[in-house]
């Protein structure tokens, strides 16, 4: 079955400081990969997605995340976050011959000034 | 505009109490889903529509049931309710490979 890791469950940074969040998958077929942000108290909101092409890939708000095939991540960054980044985080991984959205666990991050 | 609309957004009801709750869009996409979203948990699929007439089993659906009235609405019910219910339930739809959420509901049994 396909699973979705996330292994920070919870991040702590200043502001200015540089954020990257891990995201695994098992599964060894193509798949279409996300990263979702709630902000506190708000619905999911797509990040940036991965379907093909350069695995370096950019989304909103100065947030970009590389697909690593060899290694299967997907992991999230941002060179400089701001206290508006304090959010939960999530990742999730679609497979091509099903259409269901498997997400991880969650990385809940909190930015201080 | 929201494109994706839920309601209620907070309910708390009873143990053994049937409740609905309802999920609309106008963004016009044939594929909705529900998911009920736990701390700690992430968020996992209840019930999936391809169309009206094509409904499927998430990975949670014990205690669950859907109707997908029209393209534009999807129901998800709790035929009797119970406290392990109790979580932050989110409508989504599919366009092309991206799924849009809904702005959820929170629902407490008691």
């Amino acid at each position: 079955a396909q699973s979705v890791s996330q292994h920070n469950h919870h991040v702590i940074l200043s502001e200015a400081a540089s954020l990257e969040l891990g995201c695994n998958y098992s599964y060894g077929g193509t798949v279409n990969l996300f990263w979702y942000v709630q902000y506190p108290g708000q619905h999911l909101q797509l990040l940036l997605k991965y379907f093909s092409g350069d695995p370096l890939v950019k989304g909103i708000k100065g947030f970009e995340a590389e697909f690593i095939k060899s290694k299967f991540s997907f992991n999230l960054r941002k060179p400089s976050v701001q206290w508006s980044d304090t959010a939960e985080y999530f990742c999730a991984v679609m497979s091509y011959n099903t259409d269901k959205l498997i997400f991880g666990t969650g990385t809940r991050l909190q930015v201080f000034p | 505009d929201a494109d994706v609309t839920q309601t209620p957004r907070n309910r708390i009801t009873k143990t053994g109490k049937r409740i609905m709750l309802e999920c609309s869009q106008t963004k016009g996409h044939d594929r909705m889903y529900w998911y009920r979203q736990d701390p700690g948990l992430g968020l996992r699929l209840i019930y999936y529509s391809f169309d009206v007439k094509d409904i499927n089993k998430g990975e949670i659906s014990d205690g669950y049931s859907v109707s997908r009235q029209a393209q534009a609405k999807f129901s998800l019910s709790l035929e009797s309710a119970i406290p392990n219910q109790t979580a932050l339930y989110f409508c989504a739809t599919k366009g092309g490979e991206t799924q849009y959420f809904g702005p959820g509901t929170r629902l407490l049994v008691l």
